[in-house]
């Protein structure tokens, strides 16, 4: 089994803040994925990461394997950031069995 | 062009009750996938298909069954509705197999009364 946390559970921010939300994994994975869930309940898949770091705009997103952690940062927050940020992690459960597990989420409110 | 649709987008039924929603994605990916989303917002893989193989069955009750007609279609029948099956379904698709899809759609809302 594989422990998903992501920390923090909400954060609220004021426009314009560098925001970071975090996500540690117990078991060691094949890859990290950060999805976005807006208000209206629609899902955007934000990033697909194995190592190092990938950048979209004002996202990053940043894993270090060896300590089982990944970082999503925003740069200049806008209200239309606020969001839930879910992690979801995907890991090799024995042989050539994949499985998949998601953090229960963060919910992100910017302020103007 | 929507990129993945779901229909219906709210599905109101009662109990025991044989329902499907339909998943279609225009993108020529060829795996797609079924999630739920319990009350509490909880994401939960229930199925994977690529190229018409399924992949990944999680522990979901055999109610649920995934159909996937050709490449483009996924859609998801469950039988004897039960009250702990309200939930928000969503399905994905991607480009091999992501574990996540690349794109998602809209969501079902499914309400067992």
């Amino acid at each position: 089994k594989n422990e998903v946390e992501q920390s923090p559970q909400n954060l609220t921010a004021q426009e314009g803040e560098f925001i970071t939300i975090n996500c540690s994994y117990s078991v060691g994975i094949s890859a990290l994925h950060w999805l976005q869930q807006h208000p209206g309940g629609g899902i955007v898949s934000l990033f697909m990461l194995s190592s190092g770091k990938k950048k979209h705009g004002r996202l990053i997103a940043t894993i270090n394997i060896q300590e089982k952690h990944s970082s999503l940062h925003i740069t200049a927050s806008h209200p239309r950031d606020s969001a839930v940020y879910i992690c979801a992690v995907r890991w090799n459960s024995g042989g050539s069995n994949y499985k998949l597990t998601f953090g229960k989420g963060t919910l992100l409110t910017v302020n103007p | 062009d929507t990129a993945v649709s779901q229909t219906p987008k709210y599905l109101v039924t009662q109990m025991g009750n044989d329902k499907s929603i339909k998943c279609e994605q225009n993108l020529g990916h060829d795996t797609m996938y079924w999630y739920k989303q319990d009350s509490k917002k909880f994401l939960k893989i229930m199925f994977s298909y690529n190229n018409k193989e399924l992949i990944i069955n999680e522990t979901v009750p055999n109610r649920f069954s995934p159909k996937s007609p050709d490449k483009a279609h996924l859609n998801l029948h469950i039988n004897s509705l039960e009250l702990g099956d309200s939930a928000v379904y969503f399905c994905a698709s991607s480009h091999g197999w992501l574990g996540v899809g690349a794109f998602f759609g809209q969501g079902t809302r499914l309400t067992v009364v």
